[in-house]
């Protein structure tokens, strides 16, 4: 049983749509998280949720939005895509705010044309 | 979080010991010291974490210096599968973010 997973795996879209990309964790695990690695290969924390409220917002543009309809799901929204959102994002889990260890999923591979 | 600093790449014969270093010499006394790699189109995986103490799970063994100032992670029969970035991550042992630095793109040759 995968751990964290996301989908779509790749997502290959136009400037200007909106997409979603979604992320389910089964450890039973309170905190979840996002992060986008850019071209250069930076991983960088975009949200996290705990229990379903939002505790980490870095400097994210407000076109993206994220959801967690419960523990479990964290989900992405991106309004009005651009060229600069095409990278790979990571979801990840841990059992707390202050877990020990996060488990990242595969990653959704996003490309912007 | 305090900064790290890790050499860009390094190789390694497969089957000898990999020695990874990392520098942290801003590193706060409640901060832990974080390893975690990323295999190539995969997401990063924990490798290890220690506060003081050495420390030594299946996967690797950490070295802390004294001073805490820096430390080294050990893989100690490194395989073809190794190969990998490989991050050292300083965070508070409250903190829920782990800040990737550029890592250390590790090469197990055969």
């Amino acid at each position: 049983d995968t751990a964290v997973s996301q989908t779509p795996k790749y997502l290959v879209t136009q400037m200007g749509n909106d997409k979603s990309i979604k992320c389910e964790q089964n450890l039973g695990h309170d905190t979840m998280y996002w992060y986008k690695q850019d071209s250069k290969k930076f991983l960088k924390i975009m949200f996290s949720y705990n229990n379903k409220e939002l505790i980490i917002n870095e400097t994210v543009p407000n076109r993206f939005s994220p959801k967690s309809p419960d523990k479990a799901h964290l989900n992405l929204h991106i309004n009005s895509l651009e060229l600069g959102d095409s990278a790979v994002y990571f979801c990840a889990s841990s059992q707390n705010p202050g877990g020990e260890t996060q488990y990242f999923g595969p990653g959704t591979r996003l490309l912007v044309l | 979080d305090a900064k790290t600093t890790q050499p860009p790449s390094m190789d390694c014969a497969e089957g000898r010991a990999a020695n990874l270093p990392c520098n942290h010499s801003t590193i706060s006394g409640n901060e832990y010291v974080y390893w975690y790699r990323q295999i190539h189109s995969q997401g990063p995986q924990y490798i290890i974490h220690g506060l003081k103490n050495n420390e030594t799970n299946e996967m690797a063994s950490l070295i802390i210096t004294e001073d805490r100032k820096s430390s080294t992670l050990i893989l100690p029969h490194a395989t073809l599968r190794d190969t990998a970035v490989y991050y050292c991550i300083v965070r508070e042992p409250a903190g829920n973010k782990l800040t990737f630095g550029g890592g250390t793109r590790v090469l197990v040759k055969p």
